[in-house]
């Protein structure tokens, strides 16, 4: 899988929006772009994944760059249960089996 | 909500025990893994399976052993215990039959700490 770059930490006050980045500029045509988090001490947590369009959840947006080679998940209105490891991870397509490689992360500190 | 259960949550044990690791899911999902995470540490794959009496190693070699008899049931396995297999273990199941497209829903872990 192509690797992806993520800020180590990012900090937001509660109640606010958070925009953490990523970075993919060797993203091929067919690599799914997900996002997960890990709260401490559990495992990590599926938040949203897209292709080539914005997406929507009840968790968070997705915000992808036209060219593909960036993307930034978007909290609306952090809580303090956002605070967590967020991972950015590109996923092939074709025959990939469920390897997602999850790098550092950006760790959020969410403050009241 | 995901329903995949790992026990125990804890394990603290002396060098040279056989263990086994418990990993079930209630999803009816075919695609099951076993990751590795030291503290603070990235996420690495140790062994996968498509379905029953499917296993595969990951990208990280691993002494552990698991197998799949049951579809919802894949537990790992040390023969014989060492400190060098002090981590967390995390069991995810995916959904999808499309790789890409597909979401792991992970269990909460088995913190183990070899003495």
């Amino acid at each position: 899988d192509a690797k992806t770059t993520q800020p180590n930490s990012m900090e937001s006050n509660e109640e606010e929006p958070v925009h953490l980045p990523c970075n993919h500029s060797t993203i091929s045509g067919t690599d799914y772009i997900h996002w997960y988090r890990q709260l401490p001490s559990q495992g990590p947590e599926y938040v949203i994944h897209g292709l080539t369009s914005n997406v929507n959840n009840r968790m968070a947006s997705l915000a992808i760059a036209e060219d593909r080679k960036s993307s930034t998940l978007i909290l609306h209105r952090a809580t303090l249960r956002d605070a967590a490891v967020y991972y950015c991870i590109l996923h092939a397509g074709g025959t990939s089996y469920g390897k997602l490689t999850f790098g550092q992360g950006t760790i959020l500190t969410v403050h009241p | 909500e995901a329903d995949i259960y790992q026990t125990p949550r804890y394990l603290v044990i002396g060098t040279g025990k056989k263990i086994t690791l418990e990993c079930s899911q209630t999803m009816g999902h075919d695609k099951m893994y076993w990751y590795q995470q030291d503290p603070g540490m990235e996420l690495h794959l140790i062994h996968y399976s498509y379905g029953v009496n499917s296993t595969e190693k990951g990208d990280l070699s691993s002494e552990s052993t698991v197998s799949r008899i049951r579809t919802e049931h894949f537990p790992l396995t040390l023969e014989s215990a060492r400190p060098s297999h002090t981590s967390q273990y995390l069991c995810a199941s995916s959904d999808r039959d499309s790789f890409a497209n597909e979401k792991l829903f992970f269990g909460s872990g088995t913190q183990l700490s070899v003495l």
